[in-house]
């Protein structure tokens, strides 16, 4: 069956270095979305991607973030100088019929 | 206000046990989504409503679109299925805005 990869599992990084996120979103899905989810807290949502351009990004989703789809098949989600607060689970997520597909997420620890 | 209000927040029961779990938006949707959340993080899609009730073995959901009211139903529930249940509405964009979920824990 197919699915939603994320690598990788877990990243640990030290406050102000550049961290890139990566997924692998189920091949004929053409809407792709990144969310993320602090510890305890609801999942929220990021911003979602369709037909190589961003279609929708939430306050979270500042200067300081960034996504592509460079190859065709990955999908990254870039943050440029992580903060403690960026700590989270975060979710890649891409769509069939209204349907949406979840990775396992990336656990990212800023220190 | 949360735009998506579900309860109880937390919920224990004993195994067999028929279970509800509520929903409440105040956003105009497209469709409603109930999703699991295993202990590990990992999210699972259980059904997409858009109207009316939907079954899946066990699980029972339903949605008043009048009422902006979704409830999620575990009949005969087991200690697998403890978990978090969230709702999750979606409007044109096919963004999905999260419930707080709903933390389950069935004992044995």
């Amino acid at each position: 069956e197919p699915e939603v990869t994320q690598t990788p599992s877990h990243q640990v990084t030290q406050m102000g270095q550049e961290v890139i996120l990566r997924c692998v979103p189920i091949s004929n899905h053409l809407y792709f979305y990144w969310y993320r989810q602090i510890l305890g807290q609801k999942v929220e949502f990021l911003v979602s991607f369709y037909n190589n351009e961003i279609s929708e990004k939430s306050e979270i989703f500042d200067d300081q973030f960034s996504v592509e789809r460079p190859d065709g098949s990955n999908f990254t989600l870039k943050i440029r100088s992580t903060k403690l607060e960026d700590s989270a689970m975060y979710f890649c997520a891409s769509i069939s019929y209204n349907e949406q597909f979840f990775g396992p997420g990336t656990r990212l620890t800023v220190l | 206000k949360n735009e998506v209000e579900q309860s109880p927040q937390n919920l224990t029961a004993q195994e067999g046990e028929f279970i509800t779990i509520n929903c409440s938006y105040s956003v105009g949707i497209s469709a409603l989504h109930w999703l699991q959340q295993h202990p590990g993080g990992g999210i699972v899609s259980l059904f997409m409503l858009s109207s009316g009730k939907k079954k899946h073995g066990r699980l029972i959901a339903t949605i008043n679109i009048q009422e902006k009211h979704s409830s999620l139903h575990i009949t005969a529930s087991h200690p697998r299925d403890s978990a978090v249940y969230i709702c999750a509405p979606t409007s044109g964009t096919y963004k999905y805005i999260f419930g707080t979920g709903t933390r389950l824990k069935v004992l044995a």
